[in-house]
């Protein structure tokens, strides 16, 4: 069965904690992403690699950390430098790079809250 | 940058009305354009997609969507909604020399009263 899995579906955390939130995919995908969900504003890009043991930072990377050692695993740390970092976090995969008509396709999302 | 815009923020609807999901982007150059929805408890999925070609795209589930380019618009359209398609959708865009970089709208989220 292929997809994108993501875990835990639900989160807890102290604050001053940091969190690693998992993404992974078999459908061999090069492209992988994670957004932030937050009502109103839809999704926003936080990292995304377009190859294994390369990644750019997207438009709200402060306090996030992630790592591309595998293809098929997109891990992001929530760090405790993270202001507001309650939210529904979205990982997305793709073909990749030189795919002008690449298409995203998402995980189920994990909800972390911060207490 | 590029941004995507939806007007709409609520829309509340009866079984059987017409839907138009409102979607204007700011980017001059050339783009693809998708529609996701995301029902409630479940993942977001894709609802249609448009690249090159007929600007009138079909998706799933009767939806389709109009790529007007002087308008920079790509609004979302059913000619009669199911209470099954109370959900929350998002129009995103990708411009051709940004790589596969998406950038979303704010959604709408739609209730279909039965």
């Amino acid at each position: 069965d292929g997809g994108i899995t993501q875990s835990p579906k639900y989160l807890f955390r102290k604050e001053g904690q940091n969190v690693t939130l998992s993404c992974e995919q078999n459908l061999n995908h090069d492209a992988m992403y994670w957004y932030r969900q937050d009502p109103g504003q839809g999704l926003r890009l936080i990292y995304y690699s377009q190859i294994v043991n390369d990644f750019q930072k997207g438009d709200i990377a402060e306090g996030y950390s992630v790592s591309r050692e595998k293809k098929e695993s997109f891990p992001l740390t929530v760090t405790s430098a993270q202001k507001n970092p309650t939210a529904f976090y979205l990982c997305a995969s793709s073909i990749g790079p030189g795919a002008g008509t690449d298409t995203q396709y998402f995980g189920p999302g994990t909800r972390l809250t911060v207490l | 940058a590029q941004s995507v815009s939806q007007h709409n923020h609520h829309v509340i609807l009866s079984e059987a009305a017409s839907l138009e999901l409102g979607c204007n982007y700011s980017y001059g150059g050339t783009v693809n354009l998708f529609w996701y929805v995301q029902y409630p408890g479940q993942h977001l999925q894709l609802l249609l997609k448009y690249f090159s070609g007929d600007p009138l795209v079909k998706g799933i589930k009767g939806f389709e969507a109009e790529f007007i380019k002087s308008k920079f618009s790509f609004n979302l359209r059913k000619p009669s909604v199911q209470w099954s398609d109370t959900a929350e959708y998002f129009c995103a865009v990708n411009a051709r020399n940004a790589g596969n970089m998406l950038t979303f709208g704010g959604g709408t989220r739609l209730m279909v009263k039965p």
